[in-house]
């Protein structure tokens, strides 16, 4: 069946605009993360969506990255007024349920701020 | 909240030695822990994991360790292939959290 998928791969864009990066989960699953992993470095978490319950939104660097999920699936993460240290792949991530733990994660789509 | 340090950052093996990478955690509520294999360019895969109830498991080449008491745990590849080059990274939660907290990850390196 399908992985997760992101979109779009590649996103180049000029310091203090506007982006938005859209996942879209393997269906059927419940459970929706975002990291973030800059050049050579470890997984960050940004932001953690379960069901129809609040959004886990602990790990958001600042109140200009956001994220919401529509009707429990796609999701958008949006960052405002990008910054060059907003540079990096954001990865998306889903699981089948609470419980079930394995993540699955999608190809990431590779951020550059100029 | 969880911290999760994992070393070596880099290693290299000669292909068929194994290797060895471990991992400590904080948070001693955490009972999941997730090992994932990152091949250049591509995204994480899990490989193997553990819940707390038990010591060891194996998959064929790939086995892991847990000791609670020290709050650490083991990756061990044994037999190493060329295949296995990769950034390895360890992962820590707890069934009421889900929230994953990753190692900075281990670069493998297996030399033919």
């Amino acid at each position: 069946g399908a992985g997760v998928s992101q979109s779009p791969s590649n996103k180049v864009t000029e310091k203090g605009k506007d982006v938005e990066l859209r996942c879209d989960p393997i269906s059927g699953h419940t459970a929706l993360y975002w990291y973030r992993q800059s050049l050579g470095q470890g997984l960050e978490f940004l932001i953690y969506f379960q069901g129809n319950s609040a959004p886990d939104k602990s790990g958001l660097p600042s109140d200009r990255f956001s994220a919401e999920r529509t009707g429990g699936s796609v999701s958008t993460l949006t960052i405002q007024r990008t910054q060059q240290e907003d540079s990096a792949v954001y990865l998306c991530a889903s699981s089948l349920a609470r419980g079930s733990y394995e993540q699955y994660f999608g190809p990431g789509t590779r951020l550059t701020v100029t | 909240g969880e911290n999760v340090e994992q070393h070596p950052s880099t290693l290299s093996v000669q292909e068929g030695d194994s290797a060895v990478i471990k991992c400590t955690y904080s948070d001693s509520a955490s009972n999941y822990f997730p090992w994932y294999k990152q091949e250049l360019g591509k995204r994480p895969q899990l490989i193997i994991d553990i819940r707390s109830n038990v010591g060891e498991k194996k998959d064929q080449r790939i086995a892991v360790t847990l000791n609670k008491t020290a709050k650490h745990f083991s990756l061990h590849i044994t037999e190493t292939q060329p295949e296995d080059s990769a950034v390895y990274f360890c992962a820590a939660s707890d069934f009421g959290n889900e929230k994953l907290t990753f190692g900075t990850g281990t670069r493998l390196t297996i030399i033919p």
